[in-house]
């Protein structure tokens, strides 16, 4: 299992521009999520997903879109790439979302991205 | 809103030393705790997962354990190593939310 992917590893955007981060999990999981990682505010979810074509948002979606075609993928896209969000951006999948609580969490490298 | 803290923010120790890193929350309902490892530049690793009904657990070295009612969990190293130099957090998965809660986690230094 290669278990959770993102490309690219690294970007540098112009204000104004527009992008997506691609995540894919080869562990069948159900649920998704984006999480971005700033210095010394943890990490915060993005958007999520429960399932194929299930997608919701969480503590900060603004200037993010998602969309969950296939169990395995679930890209970012930003809108129009603002300074603010320069972060690092994870990916994380699990077995299952709720019912209970997540079961563990997979994260993927990250992506470091750059917005000047 | 949940709130986690960890503290210290860093922690140098000696190879060989028995070390605690330490988690506190403010609400506990909770259905579960992780401790996780993240490498400088490098994704998240689970190390652990405690469910709220639990009182720790454990793999190899490590010893975590969860006190709810205190609204505190550790996560107990013995016997480190260099190689366990990284940032630890702990996360928590809340009743009724849809997310983790991550701490801003603790840097660990083990010196050879």
């Amino acid at each position: 299992n290669a278990g959770v992917t993102q490309t690219p590893k690294f970007q540098v955007l112009k204000t104004g521009q527009s992008m997506t981060l691609q995540c894919a999990q080869d562990m069948n999981h159900e649920y998704m999520s984006w999480y971005r990682q700033d210095p010394g505010m943890g990490l915060r979810l993005i958007h999520y997903s429960v399932g194929a074509g299930i997608t919701d948002q969480g503590e900060v979606p603004n200037g993010y879109n998602v969309s969950r075609s296939t169990t395995e993928d679930f890209p970012l896209r930003l809108l129009s790439a603002a300074p603010s969000q320069t972060s690092v951006y994870f990916c994380a999948s699990s077995y299952t979302g709720r019912t209970g609580g997540f079961d563990e969490q997979f994260f993927g490298p990250g992506t470091r991205l750059t917005v000047l | 809103k949940q709130e986690v803290t960890q503290i210290p923010a860093a922690l140098s120790v000696p190879e060989g030393e028995n070390l605690v890193l330490n988690c506190s929350f403010t609400d506990s309902a909770i259905y579960n705790l992780q401790w996780f490892r993240q490498d400088p530049g490098k994704g998240l690793t689970s190390l652990l997962l405690i469910q709220s009904s639990q009182r720790e657990q454990t793999s190899g070295r490590l010893n975590a354990s969860l006190d709810k009612s205190s609204g505190r969990s550790t996560l107990y190293i013995a016997a480190s190593q260099p190689g366990d130099s990284a940032t630890y957090l702990c996360a928590l998965d809340q009743t009724g939310a849809n997310n983790l809660f991550f701490g801003t986690g603790t840097r660990l230094t083990v010196i050879p």
